[in-house]
């Protein structure tokens, strides 16, 4: 177990809702990154943020949004739902900001839109 | 942008047999790392490597980083029914703008038969 954990496990939403989901990183870890892993893929990188700030970003739309707490804990907010956002959302405390070292994942959230 | 490709997509091998999946970026990579995704489960970190050329082994796996920093390889030697899974590689593009951002290749998956 990495002692990252994520809440909800499983959601299920409607086309056009908003949803919120929730990290606590590895105790020690001040970056947490967040990524969304469809069927069958690789998980692709939604942002990063480290010491409460966002430090990096992929190919998602400004309604993938995203905090970092003083505890280091994480959300990812994502609005106006679409059905293509059906996925598993994985995020990955590690240490170190900018440059990536080895990530320690969470179970998990299977995020369901319909 | 980057893009990081994995052949194969898919390998079924009998228990005892070696498996080699390999990793190829688009751009020259500053570290690649190496991940494995048990079915249902999230991504575990296995390696980092670093410098051109770099060769890490463990135990019965060996990782390799390419001259160029564009490929990698992940060899395992006499599969066991545990090995089971999808083995990702992740890289960071050398002198990126995204700080952070790991892209993941779509696997391998690995299935043993005993």
């Amino acid at each position: 177990e990495t002692g990252v954990t994520q809440s909800p496990t499983h959601l299920i939403k409607t086309r056009g809702q908003q949803v919120t989901l929730r990290c606590s990183s590895q105790s020690g870890h001040n970056t947490v990154s967040w990524y969304q892993q469809a069927l069958g893929q690789g998980p692709q990188f939604i942002f990063q943020y480290y010491r409460e700030e966002e430090n990096g970003r992929g190919n998602f739309p400004p309604r993938f949004s995203g905090l970092q707490f003083p505890n280091y804990s994480s959300e990812l907010n994502v609005n106006a739902l679409e059905l293509d956002d059906s996925a598993l959302y994985l995020c990955a405390s590690s240490l170190g900001g900018h440059v990536p070292r080895e990530q320690y994942f969470g179970p998990g959230t299977r995020l369901t839109v319909t | 942008g980057q893009q990081v490709m994995q052949i194969p997509q898919y390998q079924h091998v009998q228990e005892g047999e070696d498996f080699t999946t390999y990793c190829n970026s688009s751009t020259t990579l500053s570290n690649i790392q190496w991940y494995k995704q048990r079915p249902g489960g999230h991504p575990v970190f296995l390696i980092q490597l670093v410098k051109s050329g770099e060769v890490k082994k463990q135990k019965r796996l060996t990782f390799q980083f390419g001259e160029a920093k564009k490929n990698s390889s992940l060899h395992i030697t006499a599969t066991q029914t545990t090995d089971v899974g999808t083995y990702f590689c992740a890289g960071l593009n050398a002198g990126g703008t995204s700080y952070g951002k790991l892209t993941f290749g779509q696997g391998t998956i690995l299935t043993v038969h005993p």
